[in-house]
């Protein structure tokens, strides 16, 4: 079983409509990312949160340490959010970071 | 500021050469770490550097693969006599913090694509 989990694996989506992509960990944590890889295969940073909620532009994340489970929501969605986001979090006994294997979003226009 | 930069982007090998990837943190950032995408697969942790010390190497294959980040110039991935399923695309990310104590944002580099023919 792996330490991070995320669903779905796939998803398609009309432009505009709301968006979630769920992620499940099983370590203790220091803090959880939420990164977001274009098909040209480069790899952002959206967010890094140890609690609650953060938000940016259409972006939004949360998470909820005691469930071990955080979301990631994209309002509005655009065609140029067309992309695999990745859940990691990074271990609070380690050096250790462990990556969900992706969700890959299409919207359609 | 510059990001963090990988050269080369794409690298083609034949079985049983060397490849060498290179990684230029952000400047300031002190610690390195090299990730392995394989084809279909998401991401896997290889190595944590920090300037002249190999901080947690888990991650790595027992055998060919070596890192170093030494005091001057770019970390360094070494991969000796390649084999076709050293074909992947390798992520360095950077960052200011040690791992452990604190939040420890990474910065991403764009990759290396390593085909081994």
């Amino acid at each position: 079983k792996n330490e991070v989990e995320q669903s779905p694996q796939n998803l398609t989506a009309q432009e505009g409509e709301f968006i979630t992509i769920n992620c499940s960990y099983s370590v203790g944590i220091s803090a959880l990312h939420w990164l977001q890889q274009h098909p040209g295969g480069g790899i952002v940073s959206l967010f890094m949160l140890s609690s609650g909620k953060k938000k940016h532009g259409r972006l939004i994340a949360t998470i909820n340490i005691q469930e071990k489970h955080s979301s990631l929501h994209i309002t509005a969605s655009h065609p140029r959010d067309s992309a695999v986001y990745i859940c990691a979090v990074s271990s609070n006994t380690g050096n250790q970071f462990y990556f969900g294997t992706g969700t890959s979003l299409t919207v359609i226009p | 500021n510059a990001g963090v930069m990988q050269n080369p982007r794409h690298l083609v090998r034949r079985r049983g050469q060397e490849a060498r990837l290179r990684c230029s943190p952000v400047k300031g950032h002190s610690h390195v770490y090299w990730y392995r995408q394989l084809p279909e697969e998401g991401l896997k942790f290889m190595v944590y550097l920090q300037k002249e010390n190999i901080i947690d190497e888990s991650g790595m294959p027992k055998e060919r693969f070596s890192a170093e980040f030494p005091k001057e110039g770019p970390s360094i991935l070494r991969i000796q006599q390649v084999v076709r399923g050293d074909s992947a695309a390798y992520f360095c990310a950077s960052s200011p913090y040690l791992a452990g104590e604190g939040y420890n944002e990474q910065f991403f580099g764009p990759g290396t694509r390593l085909t081994v023919l």
